[in-house]
């Protein structure tokens, strides 16, 4: 086990819905970072937080938003919930907000959007 | 930009049998770092290996190895003798130093299949 967890693990939400999906990071960590996995797809970088403040974001619309705490875990938040927001979403820690450094990922939070 | 390649979308093995997945980057950086993680049905992404641009040596952990190879832009990862528990998705995945995030980039991922 990593130690980074995540809530909820699935959830089913309608299109045009808002969701809140957390995660806890792993013990010393600083930096958490999330992904959105399509089925049958690599893990898609959407943004990194590092002591707080984003410091790094991917190809994804302004709907996709997070925040981290001071106990360094995160919140991803998604607005108006799109049929292609369907993925899996994954939460990853890591020490220090550069590159280079070992990054564990929890187990992930499925959504389905119908 | 940053690019990795698994060509091999799935591969399908008899248990015991040794097999490599390969894995081929593009990046201006100099300085980088590469991974391999590995999927079970579960989802959770488990990490398997980092190396960085600056460290050519092959590495055996058990029944893993993995062969960087800079001059052909490779990292490939074999399995030695091969067990139904390997059986998973595996992630060739890239990352750069600069500031801005310790964005990884993913490949597509190879599926492997071990069968008795």
């Amino acid at each position: 086990e990593t130690g980074v967890t995540q809530s909820p693990t699935h959830l089913i939400k309608t299109r045009g819905q808002q969701v809140t999906l957390r995660c806890s990071s792993q013990s010393g960590h600083n930096t958490v970072s999330w992904y959105q996995q399509a089925l049958g797809q690599g893990p898609q970088f959407i943004f990194q937080y590092y002591r707080e403040e984003e410091n790094g974001r991917g190809n994804f619309p302004p709907r996709f938003s997070g925040l981290q705490f001071p106990n360094y875990s995160s919140e991803l938040n998604v607005n108006a919930l799109e049929l292609d927001d369907s993925a899996l979403y994954l939460c990853a820690s890591s020490y220090g907000g550069n590159g280079g450094n070992t990054i564990y990922f929890g187990e992930g939070s499925w959504l389905t959007v119908v | 930009a940053q690019k990795v390649t698994q060509a091999q979308t799935e591969i399908s093995v008899v248990e015991k049998e040794d097999v490599t997945l390969d894995c081929v980057y593009e990046t201006r950086d100099t300085t980088y770092y590469l991974f391999w993680y590995k999927q079970p049905p579960s989802g959770e992404l488990v990490f398997l290996i980092r190396r960085n641009s600056f460290d050519e040596q092959n590495e055996i952990s058990g029944r893993y190895s993995w062969n960087f190879q800079k001059s052909t832009s490779s990292f490939n990862f074999t399995i030695t003798a091969s067990q139904v528990v390997d059986s998973a998705v595996y992630f060739c995945a890239l990352s750069g130093y600069t500031g801005g995030g310790n964005k990884l980039t993913f490949g597509t991922g190879t599926q492997l299949k071990v069968e008795l």
